[in-house]
């Protein structure tokens, strides 16, 4: 079984700033399958990227994703206000689907 | 409009049954594969089960036997059987959509299942 590790846990920063947020698994994964979701408190999760680098429609292109092997990240490059919240990896392999733990990126 | 409207949620003791719905509109639930996460109170994201176009099911260690996944697609409509429910059970759950790179594009709001004495 697949394992995801998410670092930091917490990240502060000030808008305007760069975010960079690590998924890291527990063995090598296929790129096609990993994805990154950003979740606001009392909101369903919303899909960022897929296919660890394909933005998803309406998604800003502030947002990027890349890695591969064991070693993924999400980019954020300008913190704008409503980018504050949590963010999940997501991972699919042997008919399985796990999420890391998430990555807070708080208000410094 | 892809929209997905969880219901079925409550309070209920344990070892005892629950099933949640998830009605589709927008898009034919037959059509793609379906899943359920859940969330527990201040915790990150759980994956629960999926069930794919084919009718294929999978589940997640921690509720294989207890949870069943299903749909009905005259009612275009996904479900989740949940019994023998535990206290860690407690959770918002949520519907969700598959789509490319087995990720999921649409979710619902979730529905809360509080599983206590």
């Amino acid at each position: 079984e697949i394992v995801l590790t998410q670092s930091p846990g917490t990240l502060s920063l000030s808008p305007g700033e760069r975010a960079t947020l690590s998924c890291r698994a527990s063995q090598s994964v296929s790129s096609s399958y990993l994805a990154w979701y950003q979740q606001k408190p009392g909101q369903a999760p919303r899909l960022l990227i897929y296919g660890a680098s394909s933005r998803t429609t309406g998604i800003p292109d502030r947002f990027s994703g890349s890695g591969s092997g064991t070693d993924f990240t999400l980019t954020i490059s300008r913190l704008e206000p409503e980018d504050f919240a949590v963010y999940y990896c997501q991972h699919y392999g042997g008919s399985l689907f796990t999420f890391g733990p998430g990555t807070k990126v708080d208000i410094k | 409009e892809v929209q997905l409207v969880e219901s079925g949620g409550g309070l209920v003791q344990p070892g005892g049954s629950l099933r949640l719905s998830c009605s589709a509109s927008g898009f034919t639930v037959s059509s793609n594969y379906m899943t359920w996460v859940r969330q527990a109170p201040g915790k990150g994201l759980e994956w629960v089960s999926v069930i794919y176009s084919g009718g294929s099911t999978y589940y997640a260690d921690s509720v294989k036997g207890r949870f069943t996944i299903s749909r009905h697609d005259s009612k275009n409509t996904l479900y989740l059987q949940m019994n023998s429910l535990r206290p860690e059970d407690t959770a918002v759950y949520f519907c969700a959509r598959g789509q490319a790179g087995r990720s999921f594009d649409y979710w619902g709001q979730g529905t809360l299942v509080t599983v206590s004495s």
